[in-house]
């Protein structure tokens, strides 16, 4: 009864160093999602992700950002040369197929929260 | 450009009373809505969801009204337990538009607090 899995849970860089979060999404899931959620905000959706394939990455920085969900194993977003803006939680989520009897149920993850010094 | 909003940052009621967290959208483009509640240092949970060709759903404690004119929707907890204590977010799609992608725009959250 595995649940959308990200690692690391808590990671610390130092400016201009890089950050790699991982994602493993639900059993039967093939729609995966990052969402950020900066200080006193809600999450803001990033990019949409299925198996080697990127749907929509209209919410992702022109700059540093980059994700991918490989053929075998997690997605991963990456964030080069971070700055102290970075520092948020970031979310994973994903979804079955569309047109399943879940629909738009969408499983979170318990974030990673990411932490520039 | 919000396109989601909860305007209350925060609601505090009495256990055993009813809780009523409004939230309210812009985008008349949005044709299903959900509820997530998230604890601190955690991801957030789905609660309940509502189609736009409904007006209320309700599952258990949990009842979502939808005003897709007045584009407003409430999420009721009835009774309001000291657990429910709890950042909740209202979240939007646009299926239409969106396809198959189920991109979630969500408000800033409403932190409620239960008393005992």
């Amino acid at each position: 009864n595995a649940g959308v899995m990200q690692n690391p849970r808590h990671l610390v860089r130092r400016r201009g160093q890089e950050a790699r979060l991982r994602c493993s999404p639900m059993k039967g899931h093939s729609h995966v999602y990052w969402y950020r959620q900066l200080p006193e905000e809600g999450l803001k959706f990033m990019v949409y992700l299925q198996k080697e394939n990127i749907i929509d990455e209209s919410g992702m920085p022109k700059e540093r950002f980059s994700a991918e969900f490989p053929k075998e194993g997690p997605s991963i977003l990456r964030i080069q040369q971070v700055v102290r803006g970075d520092s948020a939680a970031y979310f994973c989520a994903s979804s079955p197929k569309t047109g399943t009897t879940s629909g738009n149920t969408i499983y979170f993850g318990e974030g990673s929260w990411l932490t520039v010094v | 450009d919000q396109q989601v909003k909860q305007n209350s940052p925060s609601l505090s009621v009495q256990e055993g009373r009813i809780s009523i967290l409004n939230c309210d959208y812009t985008n008349s483009m949005f044709d299903y809505f959900l509820w997530y509640k998230k604890y601190p240092a955690e991801g957030p949970t789905f609660l309940i969801s509502i189609s736009s060709i409904k007006d209320k759903n309700e599952d258990g404690r949990f009842t979502v009204f939808l005003n897709k004119s007045a584009k407003h929707l409430s999420l009721h907890i009835v009774p309001s337990q000291p657990g429910d204590s709890a950042v909740y977010f209202c979240a939007a799609i646009d299926n239409l538009n969106t396809g198959a992608n189920s991109k979630l725009t969500f408000g800033k959250g409403i932190t409620l607090s239960v008393r005992p």
